[in-house]
């Protein structure tokens, strides 16, 4: 089993619709991050929560919400799913001190 | 302010070293990461340098210059299954715990037979 678990793995949305992509790990990380990732843009950081009490923005954030439920859930959330969100979604987690960040497989989002 | 720049595409040859090269300009270095990115695949792991020097890990190796904010990564033997994006990724200090990744674009390696 994965260590990072994303779900859906692919998900076609409607134009104003809310969509929620979930995130799991099992690698006990207190850290957690959601990026996004476009051609020609690289990875962007949209949200990240150091713990289950700190949530903080990233550089891309308008638009998006998150929740962390759990030290091993952090789930995120489009309220109102517009085209230009259309991307491949990664979850990611690293440990406290630092280290290397492991990736989710990806959720691949198409808004239409 | 902070940039990381890296080769948008190479191209080698199956069995040959190549090497792909990273420059970065950022205050509070914490360290710089090489992640492999094969097309929609999640990025994985490969290296992470943060005194100056070399690090090899078996077919592949990563080197560091502080002063010169430069990296490379260095893939010998290489296998059709290189194939991939190469990721580089700059750590950088924010204060206290507080630390901050930027990731340059991408170094698509295609590897021909």
């Amino acid at each position: 089993d994965a260590d990072v678990t994303q779900t859906p793995r692919n998900r076609i949305t409607k134009t104003g619709k809310r969509i929620m992509l979930e995130c799991s790990q099992t690698k006990g990380h207190d850290r957690m991050y959601w990026y996004r990732q476009d051609p020609g843009l690289g990875l962007r950081l949209i949200y990240y929560s150091f713990d289950v009490k700190d949530i903080n923005k990233g550089e891309i954030s308008d638009g998006y919400s998150v929740s962390r439920q759990a030290q091993a859930k952090f789930s995120l959330s489009l309220e109102s799913a517009i085209p230009n969100q259309t991307a491949l979604y990664f979850c990611a987690t690293s440990g406290s001190v630092g280290t290397e960040a492991f990736f989710g497989q990806g959720t691949r989002l198409t808004v239409v | 302010g902070q940039n990381i720049d890296q080769p948008t595409e190479m191209t080698a040859t199956e069995g040959a070293i190549v090497q792909i090269n990273c420059t970065y300009q950022t205050s509070g270095f914490n360290g710089l990461f090489w992640y492999q990115q094969h097309a929609g695949e999640a990025p994985t792991f490969l290296s992470y340098n943060v005194l100056d020097g070399l690090e090899e890990k078996g077919r592949f190796s990563s080197f560091l210059s502080r002063s010169k904010g430069y990296s490379y990564l260095l893939l010998k033997e290489l296998q059709m299954k290189d194939s991939a994006s190469y990721l580089c990724a700059v750590r950088r200090s924010m204060g206290g715990n507080n630390r901050k990744l930027i990731w340059g674009l991408g170094t698509s390696l295609a590897v021909n037979p």
